[in-house]
């Protein structure tokens, strides 16, 4: 069966940053592009941006444009979303979830990213 | 690109009907026929309940349907049970290799 698990959460100071992994089973890692998407605290979701594992091409979300790099791993299966010049804004929980059917089939479970002073 | 535009919430008694909006513009919602909508339970990752607007992935009842006109995307959740109750949030393909997302409506099932 599918699924994606996540990196634990993480407690950031301003200006820091954060990478956060999520691996892949169940299916064939490179056929699938990745999508990270942020929830802030009670509010909607948020798209970050995008990877095709197999080639490694990625898009991104103007507003996080310069700040976010998508990466993968493919001998462990496995994608990495990392932020840099972190806020307090950006204290959110960060998901990744499979590209498919031009939507996103499947999610991890969520990692929280807290910043704080 | 700014979030698509979904109320904030919505209620219905069970076994009733309850519709939810998701407004967009004609770069994103109404320029392609890439709706998906997502069921998420406090504290839980978002489930994907209907994809290319108006299809159901499997194992999805068929009590959720999905449609479109225009900018407009809804969600029709129909037989309405007490485990429908759950945020609900529309996403859309908006061009460029870009992806947009509502705001969200919370559901209660009376």
């Amino acid at each position: 069966q599918v699924q994606l698990v996540q990196s634990g959460a993480e407690v950031k100071k301003p200006g820091a940053s954060v990478k956060v992994s999520c691996k892949a089973s169940g299916y064939t890692f490179t056929v699938y592009r990745m999508h990270w998407v942020r929830q802030g605290p009670g509010q909607g979701l948020e798209w970050v941006g995008r990877i095709n594992p197999n080639t490694g091409d990625t898009d991104y979300a103007q507003k996080f444009q310069g700040r976010v790099t998508l990466t993968r791993d493919t001998s462990i299966s496995t994608a990495y979303m990392e932020l840099t010049g972190l806020t307090s804004d950006d204290t959110a929980v960060y998901f990744c979830a499979r590209d498919n059917l031009w939507g996103s089939d499947y999610w991890g479970q969520g990692t929280l990213v807290t910043v704080s002073s | 690109q700014s979030a698509l535009t979904q109320p904030p919430s919505a209620s219905g008694s069970p076994g009733q009907s309850v519709t939810i909006s998701c407004t967009g513009t004609s770069s994103d919602v109404g320029g392609y026929n890439f709706v998906s909508w997502y069921q998420q339970h406090p504290g839980k990752a978002p489930k994907f309940m209907i994809y290319e607007v108006s299809k159901r992935p499997s194992g999805v009842p068929e009590r959720f349907s999905g449609s479109k006109s225009g900018n407009t995307a809804s969600l029709t959740v129909s037989g309405l049970q007490a485990d429908d109750e759950a945020d609900y949030y529309c996403g859309s393909y908006a061009g460029s290799n870009n992806w947009v997302f509502g705001g969200g409506t919370k559901l209660t099932v009376l």
